[in-house]
């Protein structure tokens, strides 16, 4: 089956605009977690949702932000960029069907944001 | 912050095992160890969980302490393709919020 996608792969913005990242998961996947990755403070986690609401919410302020429609394809936003924000971002999906379970979070590849 | 701690890197030979130690002392009872890599420009890739027992897949061992403080995964034939940084991590479940620390990086080589 088809992995979780990530649109575009490649992105340059401009400081003070705002972007719109793309995240497909896996068939049947109902959980979508999105993730920043920077070279000085590695992985970081978002936010999480599951049927369209938001469950879990990472340490970043709220220029971030996120949805998930009723297909679970989710999308993440960032607004007023800022040269820090560069970095790559990565989504994961998982069957979502239970907060303690025992399956795995499958990653796309991650667009890569330049902040110019 | 990460509940896991790892050293920063190691390196094996082609074909030897690599074994990847992670210390995890303050793991609650429902806590799961999770071992995610990260092969470079990659999105991180699931290897293997476990509770209390040892684990086997088709990619690794892993083998948790009885006490639970601790684990080593094993990769029992490391081929060059298996270089990558390897996240140890405790968590409650797959889809809820992963903490990665900095991981080990493995160094396989010739």
């Amino acid at each position: 089956k088809a992995g979780v996608t990530q649109t575009p792969r490649y992105l340059i913005k401009t400081r003070g605009q705002q972007v719109t990242l793309s995240c497909s998961p896996i068939s049947g996947h109902r959980s979508v977690s999105w993730y920043q990755q920077t070279p000085g403070q590695g992985l970081q986690f978002l936010f999480e949702y599951f049927s369209e609401t938001q469950r879990n919410k990472g340490n970043f302020p709220g220029r971030f932000s996120g949805r998930q429609f009723s297909n679970s394809r989710s999308e993440m936003n960032v607004s007023t960029l800022e040269l820090g924000d560069s970095a790559l971002y990565l989504c994961a999906s998982s069957t979502g069907t239970d907060l303690i379970l025992n399956t795995e979070a499958f990653f796309g590849q991650g667009t890569r944001l330049t902040v110019v | 912050d990460a509940k896991t701690t790892q050293p920063t890197s190691m390196d094996c030979a082609e074909g030897r095992a690599a074994n990847l130690p992670c210390n995890h002392s303050t793991i609650s009872g429902n806590e799961y160890v999770y071992w995610y890599r990260q092969i470079h420009s990659q999105g991180p890739q699931y290897i293997i969980h476990g509770l209390k027992n040892n684990e086997t897949n088709e990619m690794a061992s892993l083998i948790i302490t009885e006490d639970r403080k601790s684990s080593t995964l094993i990769l029992p034939h490391a081929t060059l393709r298996d270089t990558a940084v390897y996240y140890c991590i405790v968590n409650l479940g797959a889809n809820s919020k992963l903490t990665f620390g900095k991981g080990i990086t493995l160094s396989v080589r010739p």
